[in-house]
């Protein structure tokens, strides 16, 4: 069974528009992240939560904004979406902040 | 500022070979080094870390990696790889203290292993 769920799997959305990527971990964990992958950079940070206070935020842009409904969910507002932000977008979680962090399936965000 | 670079961008070898994937970081402080592995079209798989102690650490499927800190490197090795384990290799730094649990990735190596 998958620990760390995401949803959707893929998701298309047009330029301007706004998404809600889910994440949710059923490992018992206490932090939560966001990482960023696609084809022009490497994986890249975006957020760190700690029973689900924000840690830190290394996204410079205030159109991602981490939305923590419970301890075992971070999910991930998109606003006003670009084409550039098309990328495959993963969840982690680890038992503590800075443990080891295990990663879900990802979401692949296509904005045309 | 911490970085990773993974030398080699890809790597081919076949079944039974041995095989080294390359990582050396700059980080000014304590850090923890891990490891990464990707499947095509999967999210990554935690294979093993490093902190402090032994600088031989072993991970899950015969991997092991070594720590220098004279040489900033941290390499994944496997003695006899095996058709599956072709996939990318993540390499990632992170600072070991309460400043800091963002894992700063290498660019990755891909490895491909032929029958």
């Amino acid at each position: 069974d998958p620990k760390i769920i995401q949803k959707p799997k893929y998701l298309v959305a047009v330029t301007g528009s706004e998404k809600i990527l889910i994440c949710e971990q059923y490992l018992g964990h206490n932090a939560m992240y966001w990482y960023r992958q696609s084809a022009k950079k490497p994986l890249e940070f975006m957020f760190s939560y700690s029973y689900q206070k924000l840690m830190d935020n290394q996204t410079a842009s205030s159109r991602f904004q981490p939305q923590s409904s419970k301890k075992n969910h971070l999910d991930l507002q998109i606003t006003a979406l670009k084409p550039d932000d098309s990328a495959t977008y993963f969840c982690a979680s680890s038992q503590h902040w800075g443990d080891e962090q295990y990663f879900g399936p990802g979401t692949r965000l296509t904005v045309l | 500022t911490q970085t990773v670079s993974q030398s080699d961008a890809h790597v081919t070898v076949f079944e039974g070979d041995s095989v080294e994937l390359r990582c050396n970081y700059s980080y000014g402080g304590s850090i923890y080094l891990s490891w990464y592995i990707q499947h095509h079209g999967r999210g990554l798989q935690f294979l093993l870390k490093y902190y402090s102690g032994n600088p031989v650490v072993q991970g899950v499927n015969g991997f092991e990696a070594e720590f220098s800190k004279s040489d900033s490197s941290f390499h994944l090795r496997k003695a006899s790889v095996h058709w599956s384990d072709s996939a990318v290799y993540f390499c990632a730094v992170s600072a070991y203290n309460n400043a800091g649990a963002k894992l700063t990735f290498g660019g990755g190596t891909r490895l491909t292993v032929r029958p």
